[in-house]
């Protein structure tokens, strides 16, 4: 199984700031990475695929990097909207998919 | 509007079974491979289980193995989840989510259904 370890658990930004969240796999998923959004009571959102794609309809504040082992969503001059849990999901070792545990990006 | 709705959750008690349904509207259900994923309370997301377009291939999470069955009716745009042999710890929303045509990444999710395994 492949362990995806995100970091920081809660990142505390001040709106119009930048925010870095960090995903780690355990063995290189190449480039079938994607991250979701959650909010409290809602189902996840997805925000990146094939680890630097937007989805359709999401914002070009958010972006995301990396290959391999190493990923990256920044979300540049975070809005009140953004402030949620966002995880990240290996789909290279398909269809056993994996997750992170989570970052909550809570308000400064 | 691409819409997933799941229904089946409940109360149950451990050793019971539960089928979850989740209905499909405003796409070619039959084009896409869909999936199972859980949130326990106040934790992260689990995938559970995959299924093919035809509902040939089917795989499952270590954890449900032998007690869970994904199947689909493509005539009737609907998923399930028959849920045996229920255990405290398979408490959780149960999500069903599409798989991205572009990727294996999961586009579109419907908004859950409890399942709760309790005496």
């Amino acid at each position: 199984e492949i362990v995806m370890t995100q970091s920081p658990a809660t990142l505390s930004v001040s709106p119009g700031e930048r925010a870095t969240l960090s995903c780690r796999a355990s063995q290189s998923v190449s480039s079938n990475l994607a991250w979701y959004q959650q909010k409290p009571g809602q189902a996840p959102r997805l925000i990146i695929y094939g680890a630097s794609t937007r989805a359709t309809g999401i914002p070009a504040r958010f972006s995301g990097s990396g290959s391999g082992t190493e990923f990256t969503l920044t979300i540049s001059s975070l809005q009140s909207e953004d402030f949620a849990v966002y995880y990240c999901h290996q789909y290279n070792n398909w269809p056993l998919y994996t997750f992170g545990q989570g970052t909550k990006l809570e308000i400064k | 509007e691409v819409q997933l709705v799941e229904s089946g959750g409940g109360l149950i008690q451990p050793g019971g079974s539960l089928r979850l349904s989740c209905a499909a509207s405003g796409f070619t259900f039959s084009s896409y491979e869909m999936n199972w994923v859980r949130q326990a309370p106040g934790k992260g997301l689990e995938w559970v289980s995959y299924i093919s377009r035809s509902g040939s291939t089917k795989y499952y999470a270590d954890s449900v193995k032998g007690r869970f069955t994904i199947s689909r009716d493509n005539a009737k745009n609907s998923l399930y989840l028959q849920m045996n042999s229920l255990r405290a710890e398979d408490t959780a929303i149960y999500y069903c989510a599409r798989d991205a045509s572009a990727s294996d990444a999961f586009d579109i999710w419907g908004q859950g259904t409890m399942v709760t395994v309790s005496s």
